[in-house]
């Protein structure tokens, strides 16, 4: 079984400074990596997402992640951060769940970025 | 842009009394997901469906939860009766296939007194 590790729950950064939201994942076979963002009490906005081909995967908002298959990591990344991107960031798993014969998301427990003025 | 609509937005309700979610998916979408996220967590898959059958409900606690997608469009998941913990959000997501990217809707925030 698949497993997601945000190994940051909160990440303080101030405004136009760049900011890195650090993501392993454990998976005995190939996997499809996602990230989402969340802002208050609404659904999940999905950010990028990994299938295959180039490693540097570039998303919505100026955002960009890098599969790192040896080190099992998928750390998501923006240059210049706005006030606007106050809020709370998923990265997920997908791989095929035998059970369901289905491919399933698995998802870490979030880290809250805050942009300080 | 289409996406997924839930209803209702927020649910209050006392604890043992009944609650029910609604989902549209995003027109032509094939499988559909519900998942609970408790406050501070991540969300976790309760059921997901294919059509109208179930393709997975392992996590649906099945002695008060219920979910059904009777036509293959539209489901509703149904707490009988609500307990303390059951307070969350409740996400609904769809894709046109199990292989392909989930899109979420708003959620349904339940609270139970």
């Amino acid at each position: 079984a698949q497993s997601v590790t945000q190994l940051d729950s909160q990440v303080p950064v101030f405004e136009e400074a760049p900011v890195e939201l650090r993501c392993n994942y454990s998976s005995s076979v190939s996997v499809y990596l996602f990230w989402y963002v969340q802002y208050p009490n609404q659904g999940l906005q999905l950010l990028l997402k990994y299938l295959s081909g180039s490693t540097l995967v570039k998303g919505i908002n100026g955002f960009e992640a890098e599969f790192n298959k040896s080190q099992t990591s998928f750390h998501l990344r923006k240059p210049s951060v706005h006030i606007s991107d106050t809020a709370e960031y998923f990265c997920a798993v997908s791989d095929l769940f035998s059970g369901a014969g289905s491919y399933q998301l698995t998802f870490g427990k979030g880290t809250k970025l805050s942009v300080i003025p | 842009e289409a996406e997924v609509a839930q209803s209702p937005r927020y649910k209050i309700t006392e604890k043992s009394q009944a609650v029910a979610f609604w989902c549209d998916p995003i027109s032509g979408h094939a499988t559909l997901y519900w998942y609970r996220q408790i406050l501070g967590q991540g969300p976790e898959l309760l059921v997901q469906f294919q059509d109208e059958s179930v393709v997975d409900d392992s996590q649906l606690p099945k002695d008060r939860f219920s979910a059904e997608r009777l036509k293959g469009v539209d489901s509703t998941l149904k707490i009988q009766p609500a307990e303390l913990g059951d307070s969350a959000m409740y996400l609904c997501a769809s894709s046109l296939a199990s292989s392909d990217t989930q899109y979420f809707g708003p959620g349904t925030r339940l609270t139970v007194l």
